[in-house]
Parts: C-alpha cells; structure tokens; sequence
C-alpha cells in the first residue's frame, strides 16, 4: 500500500492569496498523481492529473508539479468559489490511496 | 456529457449485504475502468474497488473478502455488493470513471448515503 501524507490538513487563507498544497508518497510513483476539490455535500471533481495536466474546464490559477514522492498543487490567486477541500491520489498502484484532504477556509 | 447515478437502499441492518449500481447516461460503459469509493461523513475517501466491463476487477485489500462488483453492459450499470456490514462501513458512496487502466477519476456520481443501523 502507498501511504500519502498531505499537507497542511488545514489551510486558512484570504481571497487573492497564492497558497499550496503538499502531498509526500511513501514510495516513487512516477507521475501518477490526481488533485481534486471537494465541496460540502458534492462529489470531488478532477482538477489535474498526471501530476500537472490541468483537466478541461479547470481555470488556469490552479497548477500542479511534481513527481516520483513529491507534489505540489499550488492555486495562484484563491478565488472565492476555491475554498473547498482538496484531495490528492495516487493511481500507479493498488489499492488507490487518497489522501486525508486539505480544507480551505476562509481567513 | 457523461453522467453517472448511484441507487439503492439508503438503510441496511448490520450483518446484511449492502447493494448499490451506479447507471451510466450520455456515454458506453464499454472500455472504461468502473470505481466504487466511499466516504464516512467528515472524513476522507477510501477506493473498495474497480471493475473493467471485461469483467475483471481489483478490490482494495482492507475490503475483499467482503466486496463483490459485477457489471451489466446491455444496461450500462454496474453494482457493488458488500457483505456482512457493519456501522463501520456507513458512508456516501460513489461510483467514478477512469478512462485507462491507468487514469484518474474523471467523472463522479452524485453520491448515495448509506447508513447501517438496526
């Protein structure tokens, strides 16, 4: 099993601001990495994969990077509509592990 | 655009199997990985398990004894079964897309709460 740890499990922030998001493998995946956000009551969506391709739809203030045990998900200027929780997930081996999410809130 | 739709029952008592497909609209079910991930109410997300409309499956470990996935192509569903259920296994549950056997989840359903209580 690949254990994630992701970082800050809180963030508080105010609207404008760069923030970034962690997450640490226990061991190498390559690129095989996914970043979603969560909002209260609704599914996660997909924001990146393969640790930075940006899924279609997704406003280009969001940016991933990274591979092997580290990443980064980094939103340039948080938006009001961006406060949210975020996962990130490994895909390159079973079972696929989450990540325990970083809630975003309001400063 | 794809849509996926989780149903079934939104109570089970414990020990019982709980029983829920996921119905997909707008698309094939055909050549897609098929996920079912779950999330206690606070908490973060758990992946039980993944069906190819081939027929093969791979169930999360800390589950498989218990987890059964089975898919029905002429309906484009696939279900899940989860066995001997205790309060532990309470949460929304939601079926997702991968488009590869390597892919992300890149369509999710709605979400189903199931809560097990007597």
């Amino acid at each position: 099993v690949i254990w994630m740890t992701q970082s800050p499990s809180l963030l508080s922030a105010s609207t404008g601001d760069r923030v970034t998001i962690s997450c640490r493998m226990s061991q190498g995946i390559s690129s095989y990495l996914a970043w979603y956000q969560q909002k209260p009551g609704k599914a996660p969506e997909l924001l990146i994969y393969a640790a930075s391709t940006l899924q279609s739809g997704v406003p280009s203030r969001f940016s991933g990077s990274g591979s092997g045990t580290d990443f980064t998900l980094t939103i340039s200027c948080l938006q009001s509509e961006d406060f949210a929780t975020y996962y990130c997930q490994q895909y390159y081996s079973f079972p696929r592990t989450f990540g325990q999410g970083t809630k975003v809130e309001i400063k | 655009q794809v849509q996926l739709q989780e149903s079934g029952p939104g109570l089970v008592k414990p020990s019982e199997t709980l029983s829920l497909t996921c119905t997909v609209s707008g698309g094939s079910i055909s050549s897609y990985y098929w996920s079912w991930i779950r999330q206690p109410a606070g908490k973060g997300l758990e992946w039980i398990g993944r069906i190819y409309t081939s027929g093969s499956t791979n169930y999360n470990p800390s589950l498989k004894s218990r987890v059964t996935m089975s898919v029905d192509t002429s309906k484009n569903q696939f279900s899940l079964k989860l066995s001997s259920v205790t309060a532990a296994d309470t949460a929304v549950y939601y079926c997702a897309r991968a488009s590869t056997a390597m892919a992300s989840f890149d369509y999710w359903g709605q979400g189903t709460l199931v809560t097990v209580s007597s």
